[in-house]
């Protein structure tokens, strides 16, 4: 079957830094995305990854490592309204798209 | 990027009845979808509207239970039929731009938090 692991819960204190990690295994594969969906509100797009390496925007970096059915959500800088959860999402060789059931992310003053 | 707006924002229904979500974007999309998330959890997949045609249903998701329209590339509905407590959930709208593959950015509506009674 499709697999995509996560943390449940994770929590940081502002102005650090914190490593999601996301573990798939999938039908192939086809890229992979992050999304960050705060409480009552819809996902946003955050980053997608199809390439090994590390991919940075700002305070947000994703790395992708396709030999380990590894990618780490990498936020540095943390603000409080950072607090959300991220979403890992895998396409698969069907081109479909495989939620993680996200990481809920607790920012601490 | 693209803006997508749902109504109803929420609603509160009595078991048996139908609601209609309506899935409006501000740009031509290629691909609609429905989603359904229970709170805490993740996204499940109902089905890929096609403009035009019958909706593709992921498994466990039925037409007949979720009849869904797609009249143009910027408009969608989705009907909760004949619904039951199980249905309550928070029910997502996502489009990707025009000439967009599978691998391409998703956009979401804000969704709609149906609660059956």
């Amino acid at each position: 079957g499709q697999n995509i692991d996560q943390p449940t819960e994770m929590t940081a204190t502002e102005g650090a830094i914190v490593q999601i990690n996301c573990t798939y295994q999938t039908s192939g594969f086809n890229g992979l995305f992050w999304y960050q969906q705060h409480a009552g509100e819809a996902p946003t797009f955050l980053s997608y990854n199809v390439l090994d390496g590390l991919e940075e925007k700002g305070r947000f970096s994703s790395f992708l490592s396709r030999s380990k059915g590894y990618s780490y959500l990498l936020l540095k800088e943390l603000q409080m309204k950072d607090s959300a959860s991220y979403l890992c999402a895998v396409v698969d060789s069907n081109y479909q798209l495989i939620w993680g059931a996200g990481t809920k992310l607790i920012i601490k003053p | 990027s693209a803006v997508i707006s749902q109504k109803p924002s929420r609603d509160i229904c009595q078991r048996g009845t139908s609601l209609t979500i309506q899935c409006q974007v501000d740009s031509q999309v290629t691909m609609m979808f429905w989603y359904r998330q229970q709170p805490g959890q993740s996204l499940t997949l109902i089905a890929t509207a096609n403009q035009g045609s019958e909706a593709t249903y992921e498994s466990g998701f039925v037409i007949d239970k979720f009849p869904i329209s797609r009249p143009n590339l910027t408009f969608s509905t989705l009907t909760v039929s004949n619904m039951s407590p199980e249905d309550s959930s928070i029910y997502l709208c996502s489009g990707m731009l025009a000439g967009g593959l599978y691998t391409d950015t998703q956009y979401f509506g804000p969704g709609t938090r149906l609660t059956v009674l």
